[in-house]
């Protein structure tokens, strides 16, 4: 079956890196997204990526993929304030065409 | 800009009650979901829509049910609520899979 998992939480101070880990387990994923949820709002896409690549770099948001291990990466450079939010993980498998959502990362940033 | 509009941000509703949860989309798209989240348990899709009149139980269908009689509109109905269906509910619109809209959200208590 599909499962998605996330930390629950992560703090960092403001200007470092944050990264939020996801692993999943169905190694029929075609796609994988990161998606964010600010306080009071619904969830926005931020970056997808392709089963058959390794990274992808979109300024500040750097996803990383290892296939072998399930392993999904999400690295915020130069973290903000703006930046605390709930950071949610997906999959698409060529299974069905569904997402199945991680429980999601909160970040919080400190000043 | 694209937009999906919850009719309802907060409601506040008896065991028992009839629930009605209102969704409308203004980017013309075939897909609509409807899901809830939970603290830690991530989305969970209740029940989608790839057309009108058209309807596919999702991963929690138990106690909801749906309309869909307009390509914009996408209800989500309780018939009769229940107190472990007090949760935060999301609706999302979608052309390209795994790309969705959300909406801010419905947060519904019952008591």
């Amino acid at each position: 079956g599909e499962d998605v998992e996330q930390s629950l939480f992560l703090s960092v101070r403001e200007g470092d890196s944050s990264v939020i880990n996801c692993t999943y387990t169905d190694s029929s994923s075609t796609y994988l997204y990161w998606y964010k949820q600010e306080p009071g709002a619904g969830l926005q896409l931020l970056t997808y990526i392709f089963s058959n690549m390794d990274m992808k770099q979109d300024q500040r948001l750097t996803v990383l993929l290892n296939k072998k291990d399930k392993h999904l990466s999400l690295r915020i450079a130069d973290t903000q304030t703006g930046d605390s939010a709930i950071y949610f993980c997906a999959e698409i498998t060529d299974a069905g065409n569904m997402l199945t959502f991680g429980g999601g990362t909160r970040l919080m940033v400190k000043p | 800009d694209v937009k999906v509009t919850q009719s309802s941000r907060y409601l506040v509703k008896r065991t028992g009650e009839k629930v009605f949860l209102e969704c409308v989309q203004d980017m013309d798209h075939e897909n609509m979901f409807w899901y809830r989240q939970d603290p830690g348990l991530g989305l969970r899709l209740i029940y989608f829509s790839y057309d009108v009149k058209m309807k596919e139980k999702g991963d929690i269908p138990e106690g909801y049910s749906v309309s869909r009689e307009k390509k914009e509109r996408f209800s989500l109905i309780l018939e009769s609520a229940s107190t472990n269906q007090t949760s935060m509910y999301l609706c999302a619109s979608s052309r390209v899979e795994g790309e969705l809209f959300f909406g801010e959200g419905s947060r519904l208590t019952v008591l």
